[in-house]
């Protein structure tokens, strides 16, 4: 089966432009979660769905960041404008909220290094 | 509120020699504990966990951790340390009945050949 999978693996940008990053979940996964990792603050997570619903995001940094998911096998991270310290890598996973035997097992996709210049 | 402190950044230790990193965590209630593993340029992968039940859970690649309720632990280590363990692992915690999981903040392992 695929696992989890994002694109692009990288991306090299200039402050001020739109990125949007993309995240196929495991197919039959009911939750889908986006975490942004860097040096100074680890993993952080950003905003999580379920059954396509944003269910937390709270953790979204601030209005230029913005994530939807139209249905169950696509979900975007949109960063307008972008900005230097939105430089990370950013990983979407997705888990079976239903599947009692993978409790609380997240499956990371490889994720998208993202860098604003 | 939840939270988890993974003690040392970096741990080095040598091929052969015990691998032990370290995890505490707080919480109102007990949580649901996991260990993930990141390699160079991966994305993270399940290790272990621990939900209900036997304290001491074994995982993946021989590793194994201890959920000790009394200390609000749940170290993870490995017998013998193998040159291919060398990655960076992350201890996280869930509350029962939430869905999502708050992540430490990493500890690198380094394999001295």
């Amino acid at each position: 089966d695929a696992g989890v999978i994002q694109s692009p693996r990288h991306e090299v940008t200039e402050m001020g432009q739109e990125v949007t990053l993309r995240c196929k979940p495991i197919s039959g996964h009911d939750y889908l979660f986006w975490y942004r990792q860097t040096m100074m603050r680890g993993l952080e997570l950003l905003i999580y769905f379920n059954n396509n619903v944003p269910i937390d995001d709270s953790g979204m940094p601030e209005d230029r960041f913005s994530a939807k998911m139209p249905n169950a096998s696509f979900s975007t991270l949109k960063i307008q404008p972008s900005e230097p310290r939105d430089s990370a890598v950013y990983f979407c996973a997705s888990s079976s909220g239903g599947d009692p035997q993978a409790l609380g097992e997240l499956f990371f996709g490889e994720g998208s290094r993202l860098t604003v210049l | 509120a939840q939270s988890v402190t993974q003690l040392g950044s970096h741990v080095s230790v040598s091929e052969g020699a015990l691998v032990l990193l370290r995890c505490n965590y707080s919480s109102s209630v007990p949580p649901y504990l996991f260990w993930y593993v990141q390699y160079p340029n991966q994305g993270l992968q399940l290790l272990l966990k621990y939900t209900t039940g036997a304290t001491l859970v074994k995982g993946i690649n021989g590793f194994e951790a201890e959920f000790k309720k009394s200390e609000t632990s749940f170290h993870l280590t490995k017998p013998s340390a193998h040159m291919s363990d060398a990655a960076e692992y992350f201890c996280a915690v869930r509350k029962p009945g939430a869905n999502n999981l708050f992540f430490g903040t990493g500890t690198r392992l380094t394999v001295i050949p």
